[in-house]
């Protein structure tokens, strides 16, 4: 499985659009790039999931570049309830077997 | 539909104890996984099934633990016996063959926190 890093935490004030990275530079030509939030006391939910260019949906956008080494999920105008942990994850298609690590912290300021 | 339940959503119990986590996965999903979350590890896969069958225990930390899926609406994961390092939230989730499971969206449940003294 392709290793990933992201940030551990990171602050934006309420209102911002906030732009979270990842890095998976071992990424395969079947894996996808996935991301789900975690709400504290809550099971992680799947946001997104890309393969390259750009994907969007109702809640946020995912930047994939050419070289697809890296991603960006980008949260528009983010509330307070979008503080949550965010998990890059890079899923091998047909392999059942994802790593979800520690994630990041993102905490929304008023 | 009702989601993938999980119990207890609490649990406190003495070292030494089994501790028993029970989890009902979405119905009509056939891939069910166990994970374990805490500050040190995140959140880490423990063990799935596919179909009521395990397939890939590689993460169970060790003999004391324990899961079965005797049927495809129940799970349980078991601890025996328990000591304090297995203090975690404790995640089920499912997926389903028709194309989740392959793009990696699983449906997590609200996870059962332990706490073993």
């Amino acid at each position: 499985l392709a290793k990933t890093t992201q940030p551990i935490s990171m602050d934006s004030y309420e209102g911002q659009e906030v732009n979270i990275t990842c890095s998976h530079n071992n990424i395969a030509t079947n894996d996808y790039i996935t991301w789900y939030q975690q709400f504290p006391s809550q099971g992680p939910r799947f946001i997104i999931q890309g393969y390259k260019t750009k994907v969007t949906n109702e809640v946020a956008s995912l930047f994939i570049p050419a070289d697809r080494k890296s991603s960006t999920l980008s949260l528009p105008r983010v509330s307070l309830s979008d503080t949550a942990v965010y998990y890059c994850l890079v899923v091998h298609y047909g392999n059942n077997r994802l790593a979800f690590g520690k994630g990041n912290q993102v905490v929304v300021i008023p | 539909d009702a989601g993938v339940i999980q119990s207890p959503r609490h649990e406190v119990t003495e070292m030494g104890q089994e501790v028993t986590l029970r989890c009902k996965p979405i119905s009509g999903h056939d891939y069910l996984f166990w994970y374990r979350q805490t500050m040190m590890r995140g959140l880490e896969l423990l063990i799935y099934f596919n179909n009521n069958v395990p397939i890939d225990d590689s993460g169970m930390p060790e003999d004391r633990f324990s899961a079965k899926m005797p049927n495809a609406s129940f799970s349980t994961l078991k601890i025996q016996p328990s000591e304090p390092r297995d203090s975690a939230v404790y995640f089920c989730a499912s997926s389903s063959l028709a194309g989740d499971v392959e793009t990696g969206e699983l449906f997590f449940g609200e996870g059962s926190r332990l706490t073993v003294l």
